[in-house]
């Protein structure tokens, strides 16, 4: 089955505290991973796709890199307007249209 | 540029009550569209997915139906709302082929 785990579950930084937040998965075989950013009582907003191992992908403080079991999102000194959950989900090949989504991490910025 | 609404915004409806969310995207042509819900503490779950008119893919039994009655239209029913249907209702579209989607602003559903 395929399945996504992200971690932690909730993360506290301080303003200008990089960190970096997991996302593993087991999936049959990768078509894509996809993070998006979710605001409270918001619907999920695409961030980025990484298609193969070893791709990054960077927009103003995020970077998501892949690996064959794993995505992580680094934040590079983040700011308050940074909080929000991010998610992260995969599509898997086999002609599925899904896609199977991680729980999430919610990351609380603090000034 | 394509654009995804959902109405309404919030929602409080009484058990055994029906129910009609209804999407709607603009820009684009034939896309996949998504019904998902997503509870207090928990991921998002899929519930609908349509490839086309009149084509849904069901993900999960319950009280719930979706249809597609034209290509950019997807609507969310039941005949009789439980409390356990209560949560945040989003629909999503996609150009298929295992890309992105992207999500509307999503309903707030109270059953009470």
């Amino acid at each position: 089955e395929d399945q996504v785990t992200q971690s932690p579950e909730a993360l506290r930084l301080q303003e200008g505290e990089s960190s970096s937040l997991n996302c593993s998965y087991t999936v049959s075989g990768l078509r894509g991973l996809f993070w998006y950013r979710q605001d409270p009582g918001k619907g999920p907003e695409f961030l980025f796709t990484l298609y193969s191992a070893g791709e990054e992908k960077e927009k103003e403080r995020l970077k998501a890199t892949l690996t064959k079991k794993e995505s992580f999102l680094h934040i590079t000194a983040p700011k308050p307007e940074d909080s929000a959950t991010y998610l992260c989900a995969v599509g898997t090949q086999g002609g599925s249209e899904k896609l199977v989504f991680g729980k999430g991490t919610k990351l609380t910025v603090n000034p | 540029s394509q654009t995804i609404h959902q109405w309404p915004a919030t929602l409080v409806q009484p058990v055994g009550s029906p129910l009609s969310l209804e999407c709607t995207v603009e820009g684009t042509s034939n896309p996949n569209l998504y019904w998902y819900r997503q509870a207090a503490g928990r991921g998002l779950q899929l519930l609908f997915y349509s490839v086309g008119i009149g084509q849904i893919s069901s993900e999960v039994p319950q009280n719930l139906s979706a249809s597609r009655p034209q290509d950019r239209q997807f609507i969310l029913s039941s005949k009789k709302l439980l409390l356990s249907d209560s949560g945040f209702y989003l629909c999503a579209w996609s150009l298929g082929g295992g890309r992105e989607q992207y999500f509307g602003p999503g309903t707030r559903l109270t059953v009470t």
